[in-house]
C-alpha cells in the first residue's frame, strides 16, 4: 500500500507570505496527525484529525496555522502570515481507527519550510 | 509537564557489537513507549512498541526494556551493521483522546565498518 504523501518537500517563502502543506494519509486511515520539528528541537504534536473533525489541536502554536480535512481524505496546513520562528520540518502521521491505546503511527517524509 | 530525554551525542559503535540507547522520562506514567528509527530527509519509522506490563520485547536484532520504577526504556540493537546508522527516537503515548506521540529528540547512532 502507498504510504504516506507530503507536498511539497521543500518551500522557501518570506515572512509575511502565505504556505499551505498537503499530506496525503494511507488510505482508510482515520486519524491523522500534524507534527513539527523546529531546528535542534525534538518532533512536536500539532494537532490529530479523526476523519473530518479536529479531536485535539492543543498543540497549535497560534491562529496564524490553519488545519483542514474536508471529506476525511487529505489535508491541508496553512500558515498565514508565516513568520521566522515557523520555519522546521513539518511531519504528517496516520493511524487505523483507534480501538485500543495501542496506536502505530505511519509518518510521511516531511516538509521542510523555511521563512526568510 | 513531562518530559523525555535521550542522550543527545552520537552514540558510534564497531560494526558487530551492540547498540545500547537510553530513554529515561519524567513527570509521566506512560501505558506505552515506542521507539521509532528517522534517516535524513525521511519521517520517523516505527520499530517496536512496548507496554508497561512488560518488561521485555525483542524483535529479530532488536530488544527493548521497560522499567517503569526507573521511569527508563534501554534500546539494544545487536551484531550491529553499518546500515542500522540512524537516529533513533523514543516516543510515549500520551493517553489522553488523542493518542498523539510525545517524543525525545532522539539519539544519532553511527555503526563503523
Amino acid at each position: 500500500e502507498a504510504g504516506v504523501t507530503q507536498f511539497p518537500s521543500h518551500s522557501v517563502i518570506e515572512k509575511g507570505q502565505t504556505v499551505t502543506l498537503r499530506c496525503d494519509p494511507i488510505s482508510g486511515h482515520d486519524n491523522l496527525y500534524w507534527y513539527r520539528r523546529v531546528m535542534g528541537k525534538e518532533i512536536k504534536f500539532l494537532l490529530h484529525f479523526v476523519k473530518e473533525s479536529k479531536q485535539d489541536e492543543s498543540g497549535m502554536p497560534n491562529n496564524r496555522f490553519l488545519a483542514e480535512r474536508t471529506g476525511g481524505t487529505y489535508s491541508t496546513l496553512k500558515v498565514q502570515p508565516a513568520e521566522l520562528e515557523d520555519s522546521g520540518v513539518y511531519f504528517c502521521a496516520s493511524s487505523r481507527t483507534v480501538l485500543s491505546s495501542y496506536n502505530e503511527q505511519f509518518f510521511g517524509p516531511g516538509t521542510r519550510l523555511t521563512v526568510l | 509537564s513531562q518530559k523525555i530525554e535521550q542522550n543527545s551525542e552520537a552514540l558510534n559503535i564497531q560494526e558487530g557489537k551492540t547498540a545500547t540507547l537510553t530513554c529515561n522520562y519524567t513527570n509521566y506514567s506512560p501505558a506505552y513507549l515506542q521507539w521509532y528509527r528517522q534517516d535524513p530527509g525521511r519521517g520517523p519509522v516505527f520499530l517496536l512498541l512496548i507496554r508497561e506490563n512488560e518488561k521485555e520485547k525483542r524483535k529479530e536484532r532488536l530488544k527493548v526494556t521497560f522499567d517503569t520504577t526507573l521511569k527508563q526504556s534501554l534500546f539494544h540493537i545487536t551484531a550491529s551493521q553499518p546500515a542500522d546508522s540512524a537516529t533513533y527516537l523514543c516516543a510515549l503515548d500520551w493517553m489522553d483522546s488523542s493518542y498523539k506521540l510525545i517524543f525525545g529528540s532522539g539519539t544519532r547512532l553511527l555503526v563503523r565498518p
